[in-house]
């Protein structure tokens, strides 16, 4: 059964960091693409970041560009993402997505996990 | 960036109804058109792929349709379950992008 599981969201201030993990298991991790996709709760989905199989194919929303970094460690099946310079509109819930390809190109997310919460606030 | 656009935002329907959710791309997107449904509280679910490529376990009352930049969700007969929100999606340019979503409700 695949399982992706979220972690390290919380309560932080503008302009501060955080760092999102997504433990994976139940598939072969290091062949497929993998995305973080937000959600302001009673609101729309955004992609925010996906990376290819490899790692070295990459890519992140205009939003985000510049500010987050999206990286995985496919030896321990996990997923990151490193958000810098917060703001309130990054406010949201961070969903952790399985890609049906090994390129992230490919965009179809076909398992998702429960998603953790950031909430950017002063 | 390609904008997605969904009508309606809210569709009211009863259960064995047949519903269309449509969903229109700013530009054409082929037929790199996916659906998501998402139940309250939960992650959204793959329901179709590529417009019309239901994914494994998806009923088979769930269809879709269209190219180019005008597509369509179809549920036929409704269940309990399906009551939930749909968002389409492209996967056409690395953007990605959603649909606002449109809330089926009773």
């Amino acid at each position: 059964e695949v399982q992706l599981v979220e972690s390290g969201g919380g309560l932080v201030q503008p302009d501060s960091s955080l760092t999102l993990s997504c433990a994976a298991s139940g598939f072969t991790f290091d062949d497929y693409a993998m995305h973080w996709v937000r959600q302001v709760p009673g609101k729309g989905l955004e992609w925010v970041s996906g990376i290819s199989w490899h790692g070295n194919n990459i890519g992140y929303a205009d939003s985000v560009r510049g500010r987050f970094t999206i990286s995985r460690d496919n030896a321990r099946n996990s997923l990151y993402l490193q958000m810098n310079s917060l703001r309130v509109e990054d406010m949201a819930l961070y969903y952790c997505a399985k890609d049906r390809d090994a390129d992230y190109v490919g965009g179809i997310f076909d398992y998702w996990g429960q998603g953790t919460p950031v909430t950017v606030s002063s | 960036d390609i904008q997605m656009t969904q009508s309606p935002s809210t569709l009211s329907a009863s259960v064995g109804d047949s519903v269309t959710i449509t969903c229109r791309a700013s530009q054409s997107i082929g037929s790199w058109l996916a659906w998501y449904q998402q139940r309250p509280g939960k992650a959204p679910k793959l329901l179709i792929y590529k417009t019309s490529i239901l994914e494994s376990g998806v009923p088979s009352r769930f269809s879709g349709s269209g190219s180019g930049t005008e597509f369509s969700l179809t549920i036929s007969g409704l269940q309990p379950d399906d009551f939930a929100s749909y968002y389409c999606q492209q996967h056409n340019s690395l953007s990605h992008t959603f649909g606002q979503g449109t809330k089926l409700e009773i």
